[in-house]
């Protein structure tokens, strides 16, 4: 089945112990992507990833790291975990066969940083 | 930049009945893409519909439709017939040919009252 995998799902942690949310898809695709969701504010880019180790910043970059090692995996990094990071995060996929492919989306991990 | 905006945060609906959502965008390409996400309590984000801005005719998937207004750059999403299951988070989203970038609006919250 197509899929894009994160893990953990739900992480409810301390401010400053270092955090790692995994991405992985399994459908071979270039594109991947990470997004934060708040209420009243929608989705918004964190970091993407054109291919294997090529990777950009989007609207709100700062207090994250990712890596792309892999093509299957997109992992986001928290170095220093603060109050302000608590969202609900998702990890995306798609394509580049062309422009407009949609994104596959995983179902998302709920951060609380206490 | 591309903006997009959903200018209602929530609807209602009665079973049965006929709902519209409203998105505005902003692009300053003429190559574009425009999707609408659903997102229910589950949190999953869902492909609903894709609408490519060069072609005229509004895409349609089954009881989703959209009237794309591309000179006002408008493109609002109809659900017909409406069931408890369309109870959703639903977001427009736009992205620039030649880009992967997805810009998201706020979101518009959909109840179904039965």
């Amino acid at each position: 089945e197509a899929q894009v995998t994160q893990n953990p799902r739900y992480l409810i942690t301390v401010t400053g112990k270092k955090l790692t949310v995994t991405c992985s898809q399994n459908m071979n695709h270039e594109y991947m992507s990470w997004y934060r969701q708040d209420p009243g504010l929608g989705l918004r880019q964190i970091y993407y990833s054109m291919n294997v180790e090529v990777t950009d910043k989007g609207d709100v970059p700062e207090g994250y790291k990712v890596s792309r090692k892999e093509k299957r995996n997109f992992p986001l990094i928290l170095e220093s975990p603060s109050p302000n990071q608590t969202s609900l995060y998702f990890c995306a996929s798609s394509p580049l066969q062309g422009a407009g492919q949609p994104q596959h989306f995983g179902d998302g991990t709920r951060l609380s940083i206490l | 930049a591309q903006t997009v905006t959903q200018s209602q945060p929530e609807m209602s609906v009665q079973e049965a009945e006929t709902v519209t959502l409203s998105c505005t965008y902003d692009t300053s390409e003429s190559d574009y893409y425009l999707f609408w996400y659903k997102q229910p309590p589950s949190r999953q984000m869902i492909l609903v519909i894709r609408q490519e801005a060069y072609k005229q005719q509004n895409a349609t998937e089954n009881r989703f439709s959209v009237n794309f207004q591309k000179a006002a750059k408008s493109f609002s999403l109809k659900i017909s017939d409406s069931q408890l299951g369309d109870a959703a988070m639903y977001f427009c989203a736009c992205i620039q040919g030649g880009s992967e970038k997805l810009v998201f609006g706020k979101g518009t919250k959909l109840t179904v009252n039965p």
